[in-house]
């Protein structure tokens, strides 16, 4: 019964190499997120959905593209995989509002860590 | 753009002691959300504590607290009663509201290590 899961958990890859990262959250928000984490713990958004449309695109490459197939999925493609994507990458997500009041906790997934060889 | 500063790349506490974490922060906007997060080495992201930016009264969460100064832009993170289990990464972060989104900003964090 876990919040928000993403899968896998580790994913060792050659470079060059095409994968995908699935976050699915069963919290019935209505926002999701990309994040990642580098070498140095340093952590940044890269995308934000909110029911299924994009709302944040940070300064990512293109190789990088997040599909949300609806509201409780986000998944993360990423083609052509280059040394420096190795990092931890985090999915999140968050609901608007609940009637009047304005909900400003994310929820964290537990992680990727991706390594690229 | 937002900036959140984080000056001390690590820190440690004896068990039992009080530790204060610094942070500051640089934006123009008048209604935000700050956030202490910690990560120990499960890698999970772990809320701590929250501050909105239009309450004057500083947050608590048991042995958590934060010292809010809105004019100075700093958000300071004390521990007291230090716990062994206390021992991780701890990053600041302040929130904007864009509409649906919330945009967290990152500091670059501040390792705790709680000492036996």
């Amino acid at each position: 019964d876990t919040a928000v899961s993403q899968t896998p958990k580790y994913l060792v890859t050659q470079m060059g190499n095409d994968k995908s990262i699935k976050c699915e959250q069963n919290l019935g928000h209505d926002t999701m997120y990309w994040y990642k984490q580098d070498s140095k713990k340093f952590l940044k958004i890269m995308f934000s959905y909110n029911n299924k449309e994009l709302i944040i695109n940070e300064t990512v490459p293109n190789r990088f593209s997040p599909k949300s197939p609806d509201k409780a999925h986000l998944n993360l493609h990423i083609n052509s995989l280059e040394l420096g994507d190795s990092a931890v990458y985090f999915c999140a997500s968050s609901r608007s509002q609940t009637g009047l009041r304005l909900r400003v906790k994310l929820f964290f997934g537990s992680g990727t860590q991706l390594s690229v060889l | 753009a937002q900036t959140v500063t984080q000056s001390q790349p690590e820190m440690s506490v004896q068990e039992a002691e009080t530790v204060t974490l610094s942070c500051t922060y640089d934006t123009s906007e008048s209604n935000y959300y700050l956030f202490w997060y910690k990560q120990p080495p499960s890698r999970q992201m772990i809320l701590v504590i929250r501050q909105e930016a239009y309450k004057q009264q500083n947050a608590t969460e048991n042995r958590f607290s934060v010292n809010f100064q809105k004019a100075a832009k700093s958000f300071s993170l004390k521990i007291s009663d230090s716990q062994l289990g206390d021992t991780a990464m701890y990053f600041c972060a302040f929130m904007r509201v864009l509409g649906s989104a919330r945009q967290l900003t990152f500091g670059s964090g501040t390792q705790l290590t709680v000492l036996p």
